[in-house]
């Protein structure tokens, strides 16, 4: 099937330190989601995007929809310990929702 | 409150013993969706539905069963489970195909 590359797989970093995570693709994406996943939990939604070349906030988190629609990233400015867990993009093909598509995840750990 | 629910959160049971995962929404969504999540290789989808009666195959379906009989209810069923189906299993709701997922809490299977 479909798959995403997501990179890098893990990151260590000091609180304070940005963010930055990406997620391609070899086929074109309506649709780009981006999730986190706490330790015995569900993944939330944290942005999604629905346009080629959207740059979409929220707080110090910032995703961005590629102009080639085959790429996504997702920044984290300032980082503080709260913001560890497993970051998850996921993209959609077709927009009348057929499968969603996630990648492996980033691990995030900040140190204080 | 609106939420995704499932039961059980955990389960640990025999290879080839049939069991039923359920999930409920209480959003009204017309979309529900079925992932396991195992490390290294992140969420795959199982199973979807679009509407009532409606369902449809996802990534990895191979082992599974679903139903769509009612709108808020989507349950997943290991006719015949075997250890390879040992996961951590989402169900996810959204409005419709094209809209965000929201995901439950997860069921944590072992099958031995």
């Amino acid at each position: 099937g479909q798959q995403l590359n997501q990179s890098p797989q893990s990151m260590f970093i000091q609180e304070g330190e940005d963010v930055s995570m990406n997620c391609t693709s070899s086929s074109i994406f309506n649709t780009w989601l981006w999730y986190k996943q706490e330790p015995g939990e569900g993944p939330v939604l944290l942005i999604a995007l629905y346009k080629a070349g959207e740059l979409t906030s929220n707080g110090r988190l910032t995703a961005q929809f590629g102009i080639t629609r085959k790429d996504s990233f997702l920044n984290i400015s300032a980082s503080i310990p709260s913001d560890v867990g497993i970051y998850f993009c996921a993209g959609r093909i077709n927009q009348a929702g057929t499968a969603l598509i996630f990648g492996k995840g980033t691990t995030l750990s900040v140190s204080s | 409150e609106a939420q995704v629910t499932q039961n059980p959160r955990y389960l640990i049971t025999v290879t080839g013993k049939k069991l039923t995962v359920t999930c409920s929404q209480n959003m009204n969504h017309e979309y529900m969706s079925w992932y396991r999540q195992d490390p290294g290789l992140g969420l795959r989808q199982i199973y979807y539905s679009m509407n009532v009666e409606v369902t449809d195959k996802g990534d990895v379906p191979e082992g599974y069963k679903v139903s769509r009989k009612e709108k808020r209810n989507f349950p997943l069923i290991l006719e015949s489970p075997s250890p390879n189906q040992t996961s951590l299993y989402f169900c996810a709701s959204s409005l419709s195909g094209g809209h965000t997922q929201y995901f439950g809490p997860g069921t944590r299977l072992t099958v031995l």
